[in-house]
């Protein structure tokens, strides 16, 4: 069965100071994942996502992730944290079972320092 | 281009009550999905309803039921209302049920059963 797990449910840099979240998947058959981001009180927005082709994936706010199939791996980085990228962010990797589904992680709440 | 609305933002019932959450789909967008956030917690499937026929369905017990609309909007009904069932509710729209679709969220409904 398709999984996500989300390494540290809370991380925290300092301004301008590189940004490294976590996300490893579990999946029998090649994944299509996805990097969400929550900010307080609001519905989840889409920051990138993987289906095929190019490893590395560019997404919006300066945030990129890479698949890394031999390590089962999709990290989000950014590489200078700014105080509006204080938020939750979730990983997922979707599924055919009828529907589509996506199973997300637990989340990792990102806070910036000044 | 307008984007996943749901309504009512915010909503408190008592045990036992029926609830019904709205949702309009983006524009454009064929295929409505709804999950569960409990606090602290990565959204659950609930269900995806596509041309108006559910087509899948999560680990939520029949008292959760949902409608789409021939214009694609889409309602969650809940009945029996649990203290369990205290969460953040999701909708989310996509133009069809394939595994590379993104999901668009919209900001939720946050429902509080005492």
């Amino acid at each position: 069965a398709q999984s996500v797990t989300q390494l540290g449910s809370h991380v925290s840099v300092s301004e301008g100071a590189l940004v490294l979240l976590r996300c490893n998947y579990s999946s029998s058959v090649p994944p299509y994942l996805f990097w969400y981001v929550q900010y307080p009180n609001q519905g989840l927005q889409l920051l990138l996502k993987y289906t095929t082709g190019a490893t590395l994936v560019k997404g919006i706010n300066g945030f990129e992730a890479e698949f890394k199939k031999s390590e089962t791996s999709f990290h989000l980085t950014k590489p200078s944290a700014h105080m509006s990228d204080a938020a939750e962010y979730f990983c997922a990797v979707s599924i055919i079972q009828g529907a589509q589904k996506l199973v997300f992680g637990q989340g990792t709440r990102l806070t910036i320092n000044p | 281009e307008t984007g996943v609305t749901q309504s009512p933002t915010h909503l408190i019932k008592t045990r036992g009550q029926q609830v019904t959450l709205r949702c309009s789909s983006q524009s454009g967008h064929n295929t409505v999905s709804w999950y569960q956030q409990a606090l602290g917690q990565g959204p659950q499937f609930i269900f995806q309803y596509y041309r108006e026929e559910e087509n899948g369905r999560g680990n939520f017990p029949p008292r959760f039921s949902g409608l789409q609309f021939p214009n694609y909007s889409s309602e969650l009904n809940v009945n029996a209302l649990e203290l369990d069932d205290s969460a953040l509710y999701l909708c989310a729209s996509s133009l069809a049920a394939r595994n590379n679709s993104p999901l668009h969220f919209g900001n939720g409904t946050r429902l509080t059963v005492t």
